[in-house]
């Protein structure tokens, strides 16, 4: 059981390259996120998932897009990479916890982090 | 607008002590509030968290203190180790939209430093 694992670990480009972050868990988990935290910044939510399928926006979506094609997968996009996305992203991923006749989310549930990436945009 | 804060960027304490982590928040709205604990290179950590509707939440050498008056809560590590240096951050959960998923809003961290 590997929990979140983020691929890759490093990644340097320079400004207007593409690339794309690979983020997967087995722990058969509905909800996955993509965050980046900047100094002083803290961790801000770029996009994230409900399932299979769905995407949504967070705090901070400009300039990335992502794709849930599998349960076990979120990707993170950039397709114009620009210095300002000089970051280190981080992904997560959370359950969702039937309680009775109505699915509830587990608010209990703490979100799960892999290590992260360090992206550097010259 | 920031609405986690996390006023003190550092803290010194000596092992043994009590460490206190201190966290303020504006936005009414959240439902929970969660504690993460992050060493250099690693993701963040869950260590704990406290409903909106408690005070109190306590896991061994962790106990979250929850001011709602205030829109303060506060981490309490005693004794605190020196395993426990590490950047520890806050973090509002609040329910996003009409659906059953929920979003975090993270403070700046607070890097404590535990002398042996």
């Amino acid at each position: 059981n590997a929990g979140v694992t983020q691929t890759p670990k490093f990644r340097v480009l320079k400004t207007g390259q593409s690339m794309t972050l690979l983020c997967a868990q087995d722990m058969n988990h509905e909800y996955m996120y993509w965050y980046r935290q900047d100094p002083g910044m803290g961790l801000r939510l770029i996009h994230y998932s409900v399932g299979e399928g769905t995407t949504a926006k967070g705090e901070v979506p400009d300039g990335y897009n992502v794709s849930r094609l599998k349960k076990q997968n979120f990707l993170l996009g950039l397709e114009s990479a620009a210095p300002s996305q000089t970051s280190v992203y981080f992904c997560a991923s959370s359950s969702k916890r039937s309680r009775g006749l109505k699915n509830i989310t587990s608010l209990r549930s703490p979100q799960y982090f892999g290590p992260g990436t360090r992206l550097t945009v010259l | 607008d920031q609405q986690v804060k996390q006023n003190s960027p550092s803290l010194s304490v000596q092992e043994g002590r009590i460490s206190i982590l201190n966290c303020d928040y504006t936005n009414s709205m959240f439902d929970y509030f969660l504690w993460y604990k992050k060493y250099p290179a690693e993701g963040p950590t869950f260590l704990i968290s406290i409903s909106s509707i408690k005070d109190k939440n306590e896991d061994g050498r962790f106990t979250v203190f929850l001011n709602k008056s205030a829109k303060h809560l506060s981490l309490h590590i005693v004794p605190s180790q020196p395993g426990d240096s590490a950047v520890y951050f806050c973090a509002g959960h609040v329910r996003v939209g009409s659906g059953n998923t929920g979003k975090l809003i993270f403070g700046q961290g607070t890097t404590l430093q535990v002398k042996p």
